[in-house]
């Protein structure tokens, strides 16, 4: 599977909306892309997945580059329960999933 | 969550001790899944099953050990072959290997004392 790459902190303001990239420069073409957050001592929650059209879904929106390399999440309105970790990952049918350090994101008020 | 339970929520071992974590499922999802959690990092895979009676070692497996005798069920066993055990131990499962997005429990703390 593809390494991801994320910034490792970001901050954004409560009502705005949050965009968070992942670049994935080496994913195959049967890669899919998953989004997941973990909020502090909590299991990760499952947030998005696409292949390479755009995902929308009730909690965000995943945004994927024509060529696959890079994606963002979109998270509309951020609320302060928002405030987690962020991790981007890809994954073929089969293959395993695996985290790397992901993004954390501090929503203020 | 919602679906996976995980318990104890926190965990207190002694050195030299083995301890089980339970992982109990209502999902009907064939496939299961544990991961460990150090601080700060992201998650790696100590094991996994697809199916009843069967399990593979993920990249983690040294001084672990599970079963899977039923589809609903998925323990994982620390043993004291495990030498740095104190960790947040994730469970997850997915519906079946096709659609393979994966779901995680509220995890177990596990202390060394």
């Amino acid at each position: 599977d593809a390494k991801t790459t994320q910034p490792p902190s970001m901050d954004c303001a409560e009502g705005r909306a949050a965009n968070l990239p992942c670049n994935h420069s080496t994913i195959s073409g049967n890669e899919y892309v998953y989004w997941y957050r973990q909020i502090h001592s909590q299991g990760p929650q499952y947030i998005i997945h696409g292949l390479k059209n755009n995902e929308t879904n009730e909690m965000a929106s995943l945004i994927i580059t024509e060529d696959r390399k890079s994606s963002t999440l979109i998270l509309p309105h951020a609320t302060l329960r928002d405030t987690a970790v962020y991790y981007c990952t890809t994954k073929a049918a089969g293959n395993k999933l695996t985290f790397g350090g992901g993004t954390r994101v501090l929503v203020k008020p | 969550d919602g679906g996976i339970t995980q318990s104890p929520k926190y965990l207190f071992r002694k050195e030299g001790q083995n301890v089980t974590l339970s992982c109990e499922q209502n999902l009907n999802h064939d496939a299961m899944y544990w991961y460990r959690q150090d601080p700060g990092q992201g998650l790696r895979l100590i094991y996994y099953s697809q199916i009843v009676n069967d399990f593979q070692k993920g990249d983690i497996a040294e001084g672990y050990s599970v079963s899977r005798e039923k589809k609903e069920s998925f323990p994982l066993t620390v043993t004291s072959a495990q030498k740095n055990p104190t960790a947040f131990y994730l469970c997850a499962t997915s519906p079946q290997r096709s659609t393979e997005t994966q779901y995680f429990g509220p995890g177990t703390r596990l202390l060394v004392l």
